[in-house]
């Protein structure tokens, strides 16, 4: 079946260590996509990259890292820097359709808890 | 910078019946797309419905339409015989301009009583 998987669903760690978050898809998508959902909030965008070896900080980047080494995945490096690390984090891809529309198709997400 | 605005936190709506969802957003683009999605409990995000800002026809999937009015900036989601499996947070999503981020509303909370 071709979708996105996100591992693993949930997540622990301790405070002061990094933590990476893995995304794999494989629809041949090329754009790919981390956001971070908290309570009472939408989702805002951590990084997105649009081509393999490029990606561009989102609204909230700083303490987060990635890399887009293969057009199939896109790792996300929750480090110790990031204030608040506890959260909600959806990948998500996307290609070009109709009219232009790129939409955009979401992972199953990864619960993260710091303590 | 563009803004999505859902000003109703929680909605509840007897099944069989409509409801219809808000969502304002705030842009100085003139091409753009809009979007629902649903987030059930299971928090798997799923695309409702989309909407491109230079067609003047709504959208409609099914039990699922929207009343786009593009000078007001309005996007409202109507939902027409709710459904027990229509319960769910939607949010409201704008995509515009030479990138191909999305903007999110916060998201309303969609109860559907028996």
């Amino acid at each position: 079946d071709g979708g996105i998987t996100q591992s693993p669903k949930y997540l622990f760690r301790k405070e002061g260590q990094n933590v990476t978050l893995s995304c794999e898809q494989n629809l041949n998508h090329d754009a790919m996509y981390w956001y971070r959902q908290d309570p009472g909030q939408g989702l805002r965008l951590i990084y997105y990259s649009q081509i393999v070896n490029d990606f561009q900080k989102g609204d909230i980047a700083e303490g987060y890292s990635v890399s887009r080494e293969k057009k199939e995945s896109f790792p996300l490096t929750v480090t110790s820097a990031q204030k608040n690390p506890t959260a909600f984090y959806l990948c998500a891809s996307s290609i070009e359709g109709v009219a232009g529309i790129y939409e955009q198709y979401f992972g199953p997400g990864t619960r993260l808890t710091v303590t | 910078a563009q803004t999505v605005t859902q000003s109703q936190p929680e909605m509840s709506v007897q099944e069989a019946e409509t409801v219809t969802l808000s969502c304002t957003y705030d842009t100085s683009e003139s091409d753009y797309y809009l979007f629902w999605y649903k987030q059930p409990p299971s928090r798997q995000m799923i695309l409702v419905i989309r909407q491109e800002a230079y067609k003047q026809q709504n959208a409609t999937e099914n039990r699922f339409s929207v009343n786009f009015q593009k000078a007001a900036k309005s996007f409202s989601l109507k939902i027409s015989d709710s459904q027990l499996g229509d319960a769910a947070m939607y949010f409201c999503a704008y995509s515009g301009g030479s990138n191909y981020k999305l903007t999110f509303g916060k998201g309303t909370l969609l109860t559907v009583n028996p």
